[in-house]
Protein backbone atom coordinates (compact mmCIF):
# COMPACT_ATOMS: atom_id res chain seq x y z
CA UNK A 1 0.00 0.00 0.00
CA UNK A 2 1.45 3.30 -1.04
CA UNK A 3 1.69 5.77 2.22
CA UNK A 4 0.63 9.39 2.03
CA UNK A 5 2.44 11.77 4.20
CA UNK A 6 2.45 15.48 4.41
CA UNK A 7 4.12 18.61 6.26
CA UNK A 8 3.72 20.27 7.82
CA UNK A 9 0.64 19.09 9.72
CA UNK A 10 -0.50 22.76 10.42
CA UNK A 11 0.39 26.32 8.72
CA UNK A 12 -0.37 29.66 10.09
CA UNK A 13 0.29 31.86 7.02
CA UNK A 14 -0.57 35.59 6.59
CA UNK A 15 -3.08 37.12 4.21
CA UNK A 16 -1.77 38.12 0.82
CA UNK A 17 1.58 35.65 1.78
CA UNK A 18 2.62 31.92 0.14
CA UNK A 19 1.56 28.98 1.68
CA UNK A 20 3.16 26.25 1.12
CA UNK A 21 2.26 22.41 1.49
CA UNK A 22 4.17 19.31 0.95
CA UNK A 23 3.03 15.29 -0.18
CA UNK A 24 5.52 12.58 -0.09
CA UNK A 25 4.47 9.11 -1.51
CA UNK A 26 6.20 5.96 -0.10
CA UNK A 27 6.36 4.74 -3.82
CA UNK A 28 6.32 6.49 -7.22
CA UNK A 29 2.97 7.68 -8.39
CA UNK A 30 4.45 8.35 -12.00
CA UNK A 31 2.64 6.04 -14.66
CA UNK A 32 5.01 5.50 -16.87
CA UNK A 33 2.66 4.91 -19.54
CA UNK A 34 1.57 8.54 -19.92
CA UNK A 35 3.94 10.48 -17.84
CA UNK A 36 1.25 11.10 -15.44
CA UNK A 37 1.74 11.73 -11.67
CA UNK A 38 -2.07 10.05 -9.92
CA UNK A 39 -1.36 12.83 -7.21
CA UNK A 40 -4.63 14.74 -6.54
CA UNK A 41 -4.86 17.92 -3.93
CA UNK A 42 -8.29 19.08 -1.68
CA UNK A 43 -9.58 21.40 0.17
CA UNK A 44 -11.80 20.81 2.70
CA UNK A 45 -13.52 23.43 4.99
CA UNK A 46 -16.20 22.52 7.87
CA UNK A 47 -18.90 20.57 7.35
CA UNK A 48 -18.36 20.65 3.57
CA UNK A 49 -16.99 17.75 1.28
CA UNK A 50 -13.71 18.10 -0.15
CA UNK A 51 -13.51 20.14 -2.76
CA UNK A 52 -11.24 18.74 -5.83
CA UNK A 53 -8.24 21.83 -6.49
CA UNK A 54 -5.21 20.00 -8.76
CA UNK A 55 -5.30 16.67 -10.17
CA UNK A 56 -2.24 14.88 -12.09
CA UNK A 57 -0.26 16.64 -9.65
CA UNK A 58 -0.57 19.95 -11.65
CA UNK A 59 -3.81 20.56 -13.47
CA UNK A 60 -6.15 22.34 -12.18
CA UNK A 61 -9.41 22.05 -11.57
CA UNK A 62 -11.47 23.91 -13.59
CA UNK A 63 -13.32 27.44 -11.45
CA UNK A 64 -10.36 26.99 -9.17
CA UNK A 65 -7.90 30.04 -8.57
CA UNK A 66 -5.01 30.71 -10.46
CA UNK A 67 -3.67 31.46 -7.33
CA UNK A 68 -3.92 27.43 -6.33
CA UNK A 69 -0.51 25.24 -8.06
CA UNK A 70 0.61 22.10 -8.13
CA UNK A 71 4.36 20.94 -8.62
CA UNK A 72 6.12 17.88 -8.00
CA UNK A 73 6.39 14.38 -10.17
CA UNK A 74 7.25 10.71 -8.68
CA UNK A 75 7.31 10.80 -4.62
CA UNK A 76 7.29 14.22 -3.38
CA UNK A 77 4.43 17.04 -4.26
CA UNK A 78 3.71 20.66 -3.31
CA UNK A 79 0.90 22.58 -3.29
CA UNK A 80 1.16 26.41 -3.67
CA UNK A 81 -1.33 29.13 -2.56
CA UNK A 82 0.59 31.83 -3.93
CA UNK A 83 -1.54 34.86 -2.49
CA UNK A 84 -3.13 33.61 1.14
CA UNK A 85 -7.06 34.79 0.81
CA UNK A 86 -9.45 34.63 3.87
CA UNK A 87 -11.11 31.96 2.24
CA UNK A 88 -8.36 29.50 1.67
CA UNK A 89 -8.37 28.55 5.44
CA UNK A 90 -9.22 25.30 5.00
CA UNK A 91 -7.62 21.96 5.76
CA UNK A 92 -5.77 20.21 2.49
CA UNK A 93 -5.26 16.58 1.90
CA UNK A 94 -3.62 14.79 -0.81
CA UNK A 95 -4.53 11.67 -2.42
CA UNK A 96 -3.13 9.45 -4.56
CA UNK A 97 -4.93 7.44 -7.11
CA UNK A 98 -2.08 5.80 -8.71
CA UNK A 99 -2.19 2.35 -7.10
CA UNK A 100 -5.36 -0.25 -6.64
CA UNK A 101 -5.96 1.08 -3.40
CA UNK A 102 -6.14 4.78 -2.87
CA UNK A 103 -5.09 6.92 -0.55
CA UNK A 104 -4.57 10.27 1.30
CA UNK A 105 -2.23 12.16 3.31
CA UNK A 106 -3.14 13.31 7.02
CA UNK A 107 -4.26 16.36 5.61
CA UNK A 108 -2.44 19.66 6.69
CA UNK A 109 -4.36 22.56 8.56
CA UNK A 110 -4.48 26.26 6.76
CA UNK A 111 -5.12 29.32 9.23
CA UNK A 112 -4.27 32.60 8.94
CA UNK A 113 -1.19 34.64 10.47
CA UNK B 1 -24.95 19.53 -13.18
CA UNK B 2 -23.54 16.24 -11.25
CA UNK B 3 -25.17 15.57 -7.70
CA UNK B 4 -24.54 12.55 -5.54
CA UNK B 5 -26.57 12.01 -2.20
CA UNK B 6 -26.17 9.79 0.14
CA UNK B 7 -28.42 7.80 2.59
CA UNK B 8 -28.94 5.23 5.05
CA UNK B 9 -26.79 6.28 7.40
CA UNK B 10 -27.53 5.98 11.46
CA UNK B 11 -27.18 4.69 14.83
CA UNK B 12 -26.29 1.14 14.86
CA UNK B 13 -24.91 -1.27 17.32
CA UNK B 14 -21.19 -2.76 17.25
CA UNK B 15 -21.37 -6.27 15.75
CA UNK B 16 -24.61 -4.82 13.57
CA UNK B 17 -25.23 -3.84 9.84
CA UNK B 18 -26.22 -1.24 7.47
CA UNK B 19 -26.63 -0.18 4.01
CA UNK B 20 -25.94 2.85 2.66
CA UNK B 21 -27.22 4.11 -0.50
CA UNK B 22 -26.52 7.34 -3.19
CA UNK B 23 -28.26 8.07 -5.75
CA UNK B 24 -26.55 9.85 -8.94
CA UNK B 25 -27.59 12.34 -11.40
CA UNK B 26 -26.25 14.62 -14.18
CA UNK B 27 -23.63 12.34 -15.41
CA UNK B 28 -23.52 8.94 -17.14
CA UNK B 29 -23.55 7.17 -13.79
CA UNK B 30 -22.41 3.14 -15.72
CA UNK B 31 -19.37 4.72 -17.31
CA UNK B 32 -17.68 6.08 -13.84
CA UNK B 33 -15.84 4.07 -11.59
CA UNK B 34 -17.37 4.92 -7.63
CA UNK B 35 -15.49 4.81 -4.39
CA UNK B 36 -16.64 5.78 -0.67
CA UNK B 37 -14.38 7.45 1.24
CA UNK B 38 -15.01 8.29 5.01
CA UNK B 39 -14.36 10.73 7.41
CA UNK B 40 -14.01 9.73 11.86
CA UNK B 41 -15.26 12.83 13.54
CA UNK B 42 -12.17 15.69 13.86
CA UNK B 43 -9.99 12.87 11.58
CA UNK B 44 -8.97 13.19 8.53
CA UNK B 45 -10.04 11.21 5.03
CA UNK B 46 -9.96 7.28 4.32
CA UNK B 47 -10.30 6.16 1.14
CA UNK B 48 -13.01 2.84 2.06
CA UNK B 49 -13.15 1.34 -1.64
CA UNK B 50 -14.05 1.30 -4.99
CA UNK B 51 -15.97 -0.06 -7.76
CA UNK B 52 -15.43 0.03 -11.42
CA UNK B 53 -17.76 1.10 -14.20
CA UNK B 54 -19.85 -2.59 -15.43
CA UNK B 55 -17.96 -1.95 -18.73
CA UNK B 56 -14.48 -2.20 -16.83
CA UNK B 57 -15.57 -5.37 -15.21
CA UNK B 58 -17.52 -4.08 -11.94
CA UNK B 59 -14.85 -5.22 -9.62
CA UNK B 60 -14.47 -3.77 -6.32
CA UNK B 61 -11.20 -2.83 -4.03
CA UNK B 62 -11.77 -2.43 -0.33
CA UNK B 63 -9.21 -0.67 2.10
CA UNK B 64 -7.39 -3.37 4.71
CA UNK B 65 -9.33 -2.33 7.59
CA UNK B 66 -13.00 -2.86 6.32
CA UNK B 67 -12.16 -5.65 3.50
CA UNK B 68 -14.33 -8.50 4.51
CA UNK B 69 -16.88 -6.80 6.58
CA UNK B 70 -17.92 -4.24 3.95
CA UNK B 71 -19.78 -4.93 0.12
CA UNK B 72 -19.52 -1.75 -2.46
CA UNK B 73 -22.11 -2.69 -5.23
CA UNK B 74 -24.08 -0.78 -8.14
CA UNK B 75 -27.64 -0.48 -10.04
CA UNK B 76 -27.14 0.79 -13.17
CA UNK B 77 -30.38 0.90 -13.87
CA UNK B 78 -31.24 2.94 -10.79
CA UNK B 79 -28.22 5.12 -11.03
CA UNK B 80 -27.47 3.85 -7.51
CA UNK B 81 -24.16 3.43 -5.55
CA UNK B 82 -24.67 0.63 -2.23
CA UNK B 83 -22.18 0.69 0.88
CA UNK B 84 -22.93 -2.48 2.75
CA UNK B 85 -21.77 -2.58 6.51
CA UNK B 86 -21.37 -5.79 8.45
CA UNK B 87 -19.99 -6.51 11.62
CA UNK B 88 -19.60 -3.20 12.49
CA UNK B 89 -17.16 -1.31 14.79
CA UNK B 90 -16.62 1.35 17.27
CA UNK B 91 -14.36 2.57 14.78
CA UNK B 92 -16.51 2.68 11.44
CA UNK B 93 -18.30 5.65 12.99
CA UNK B 94 -17.60 8.62 10.43
CA UNK B 95 -19.41 10.51 7.80
CA UNK B 96 -19.25 8.54 4.88
CA UNK B 97 -19.09 10.03 1.37
CA UNK B 98 -20.05 8.87 -1.83
CA UNK B 99 -17.70 9.93 -4.36
CA UNK B 100 -16.77 9.76 -8.64
CA UNK B 101 -13.37 9.50 -7.05
CA UNK B 102 -11.77 12.98 -7.61
CA UNK B 103 -14.71 15.70 -9.15
CA UNK B 104 -17.94 14.82 -7.55
CA UNK B 105 -18.61 14.34 -3.82
CA UNK B 106 -21.82 13.85 -2.32
CA UNK B 107 -22.73 15.62 1.28
CA UNK B 108 -21.87 12.16 3.16
CA UNK B 109 -24.13 10.77 5.75
CA UNK B 110 -23.20 9.80 8.86
CA UNK B 111 -23.07 6.61 10.71
CA UNK B 112 -22.61 6.04 14.09
CA UNK B 113 -21.83 2.56 15.99
CA UNK B 114 -22.40 2.94 19.59
CA UNK B 115 -24.36 0.53 22.04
Amino acid sequence: DIVMTQSPDSLAVSLGERATINCKSSQSVLHSSNNKNYLAWFQQKPGQPPKLLIHRASTRESGVPDRFSGSGSGTDFTLTISRLQAEDVAVYYCQQYYSTLYSFGQGTKLEIK
Amino acid sequence: EAQLVESGGGLVKPGGSLRLSCAASGFIFSNVWMSWVRQAPGKGLEWVGRIKSTTDGGTTDYAAPVKGRFTISRDDSKNRLYLEMSSLKTEDTAVYYCTTGLQYWGQGTLVTVSS
